[in-house]
């Protein structure tokens, strides 16, 4: 079974400083790779994906991700951050042939104006 | 943009009560999902539905889970006799079909606290 890992649990930022959020999984297979992003009172929103293809992901509100096999990461990245970033991120992974994703136990991100 | 609509958003209740929490789902969606988070751990699957049936369920979802969806539209968890560690916050996800593998549509989460 697939499991992940979000090192950092919560994080502290001031506008315009760089953004990497860490996700290692351990699965040795093909997997489909998420970030999702959990604003302040909203839900869980797809933040990018990974299914194949260039290894560098670009998502929404200027985040990418970039899935490098040999380490088992997706690490989630944005160069300079907004007030707005404030939220929760999660990483999850999904093994080939399942349709369940695993998550991770989420970063809380505070950005400060 | 269709959303998945959870209630309630919150519940208190004693421990051994009853819930039941209620989902609707995006209507052309297929694959309907409960996961769970305890306050600073992982966000946990439970388990998932498929054609009004359970298809995969975690080792959580004990005999005091049960999932249906009694009208076509509804989609409940019911926790029979609730416990103390069922306080978390509990998250209806839906899938369109299995093409997106892995991409769900979240609802806001329905907080749950036992005393």
């Amino acid at each position: 079974a697939q499991s992940v890992s979000q090192h950092n649990h919560h994080v502290i930022l001031s506008e315009a400083a760089s953004l990497e959020l860490g996700c290692n999984y351990s699965y040795g297979g093909t997997v489909n790779l998420f970030w999702y992003v959990q604003y302040p009172g909203q839900h869980l929103q797809l933040l990018l994906k990974y299914f194949s293809g260039d290894p560098l992901v670009k998502g929404i509100k200027g985040f990418e991700a970039e899935f490098i096999k040999s380490k088992f990461s997706f690490n989630l990245r944005k160069p300079s951050v907004q007030w707005s970033d404030t939220a929760e991120y999660f990483c999850a992974v999904n093994a080939q042939g399942s349709y369940i994703p695993t998550f991770g136990r989420g970063t809380s991100l505070i950005v400060h104006p | 943009e269709p959303e998945v609509t959870q209630t309630p958003s919150h519940q208190v209740t004693q421990m051994g009560q009853e819930v039941i929490l209620r989902c609707v789902p995006i209507s052309n969606h297929l694959y309907f999902y409960w996961y769970r988070q305890i306050l600073g751990q992982k966000v946990e699957f439970l388990v998932s539905f498929y054609n009004n049936e359970i298809s995969e369920k975690s080792e959580i979802f004990d005999d005091q889970f049960s999932v249906e969806r009694p009208d076509g539209s509804n989609f409940t968890l019911k926790i029979r006799s609730t416990k103390l560690e069922d306080s978390a916050m509990y998250f209806c996800a839906t899938q369109i079909s299995l093409l997106n593998t892995g991409e769900l549509f979240f609802g806001e989460g329905s907080r749950l606290t036992v005393l």
